[in-house]
């Protein structure tokens, strides 16, 4: 079955450290990859995506995100969290099913910045 | 400013009421989605749209209805409410086309409904 996994339900880091909050997924064919940040009582924002080409792809807010086929994993990264980046953090892929494409999400990692 | 706009933001209803969740987007995308998430929950696509007339069931079993009269404006009702539909309703729009595969969902704020 398709599906996208985030095995963390929850990353804690602290503020000026380096982030990396995981995501695999399992989808047949060349799935498109996303990461969308959710704060509190608002809808998903587009992060950035993965379609083609360059492994690490360069996203909102100094995210980036860095897709590798073999592992089947698009890990969302930053150099430096900030605590303003405390979050809900959602992988998806978009694939290619009965000649439609259809977004799978995963279970989402809440992200908690310490000052 | 092209955007895409949810009312009301927060509903509290009693049991049997109807209720309408409006959606509406200025971005002229085709196709449209209602997902339903509890509180900082995983998203679970319970209607979509391709287009005007176009309306089909997601992935997950809802009792809500949707219709898709203009492009624009897609909103979801329920008939008769329950407690069982307290949640969170996000409403969410993308262009169709070439490259539709690639193409980001926007979401709106959200409706938050209770029902007592």
């Amino acid at each position: 079955a398709q599906s996208v996994a985030q095995p963390e339900d929850q990353v804690n880091v602290a503020e000026g450290n380096p982030l990396t909050v995981k995501c695999t997924y399992s989808v047949s064919g060349n799935p498109y990859l996303f990461w969308y940040v959710q704060y509190p009582n608002r809808g998903l924002q587009f992060l950035l995506k993965y379609i083609t080409g360059d492994n690490l792809v360069k996203g909102s807010y100094g995210f980036e995100a860095e897709f590798n086929k073999s592992q089947t994993s698009f890990h969302l990264k930053k150099p430096s969290a900030l605590v303003s980046d405390s979050a809900l953090y959602f992988c998806a892929v978009s694939h290619l099913t009965s000649g439609t494409y259809k977004y799978i999400f995963g279970t989402g990692t809440r992200l908690k910045v310490l000052a | 400013e092209a955007d895409i706009y949810q009312t009301p933001r927060y509903l509290v209803i009693g049991t049997g009421k109807k209720i309408t969740l409006e959606c509406s987007q200025t971005m002229g995308h085709d196709k449209m989605y209602w997902y339903q998430q509890d509180p900082g929950m995983e998203l679970h696509l319970i209607h979509y749209s391709y287009g005007v007339n176009s309306t089909e069931k997601g992935d997950l079993s809802s009792e809500s209805t949707v219709s898709r009269i203009r492009t624009e404006h897609f909103p979801l009702t329920l008939e008769s409410a329950r407690p069982s539909h307290t949640s969170q309703y996000l409403c969410a729009s993308s262009a169709l086309g070439q490259g539709a595969g690639a193409n980001v969902l926007t979401f709106g704020a959200g409706s938050r409904l209770t029902v007592l």
